[in-house]
């Protein structure tokens, strides 16, 4: 059973850089054809997708949030990773690690954006 | 950008009735969206993919139907576990996806 777990830093301070990374257990992360994800939730509204990363290192983003985006992997450590430049407070949010299509996903970790 | 709306923002219903929600995109998805329930404090859970085939372990009370632009979710008996938030997700350009905003269902 795949297991996602994502860590980081909780707190990050505004124009400032998040980075957080997705460790992937119980399989490998290029044995398949499924794109990694990572989407976000704001405390108290819904769900929105950051951007996907193939294990070759394909990737696409949400052109709302295209220009301060980087998705990388590392199939060495079988972890991929988010980050995200310039926050403000509207990046405060649980963020999650998944694969989307065969409904894997990390608990979620929040991060606020506060100085 | 393709956009989901979701309706209504809130349904009030009690165990044991039937729960419709919808999800109209901005332009065709095909058969390709997808309806997660999320409860507080959990990632979400996939229901129902390609508009209308149930995830594995999905109890056959949920189903999905629609294509094109609108699609429904249907839950035929509400169990006290149903009452959580639903949102609608399209496909159609994988792995480029959106979510819907969202539908809370609550106990009445």
């Amino acid at each position: 059973q795949l297991q996602l777990q994502e860590s980081g830093p909780g707190l990050v301070k505004p124009s400032e850089t998040l980075s957080l990374t997705c460790t992937v257990s119980g399989g490998s992360i290029s044995s398949s054809s499924y794109y990694w994800g990572w989407i976000r939730q704001p405390p108290g509204k819904g769900l929105e997708w950051i951007g996907s990363i193939y294990y070759s290192g394909s990737t696409y983003y949400n052109p709302s949030l295209k220009s301060r985006v980087t998705i990388s992997v590392d199939t060495s450590k079988n972890q991929f990773s988010l980050k995200l430049s310039s926050v403000t407070a509207a990046d405060t949010a649980v963020y999650y690690c998944a694969d989307p299509a065969r409904d894997y996903w990390g608990q979620g970790t929040l991060v606020t954006v506060s100085s | 950008e393709i956009v989901l709306t979701q309706s209504p923002a809130t349904l009030s219903l009690s165990p044991g009735e039937r729960a419709t929600l919808s999800c109209r995109a901005s332009q065709s998805v095909s058969s390709y969206l997808a309806w997660y329930q999320q409860k507080p404090g959990q990632a979400p859970r996939l229901l129902i993919y390609d508009a209308s085939n149930r995830a594995t372990g999905i109890p056959a009370r949920f189903s999905g139907s629609g294509s094109g632009t609108d699609f429904t979710l249907t839950i035929s008996s509400l169990e006290p576990e149903d009452f959580a938030v639903y949102y609608c997700q399209q496909r159609s350009n994988w792995p480029q996806y959106t979510f819907g905003q969202g539908t809370k269902l609550e106990i009445k």
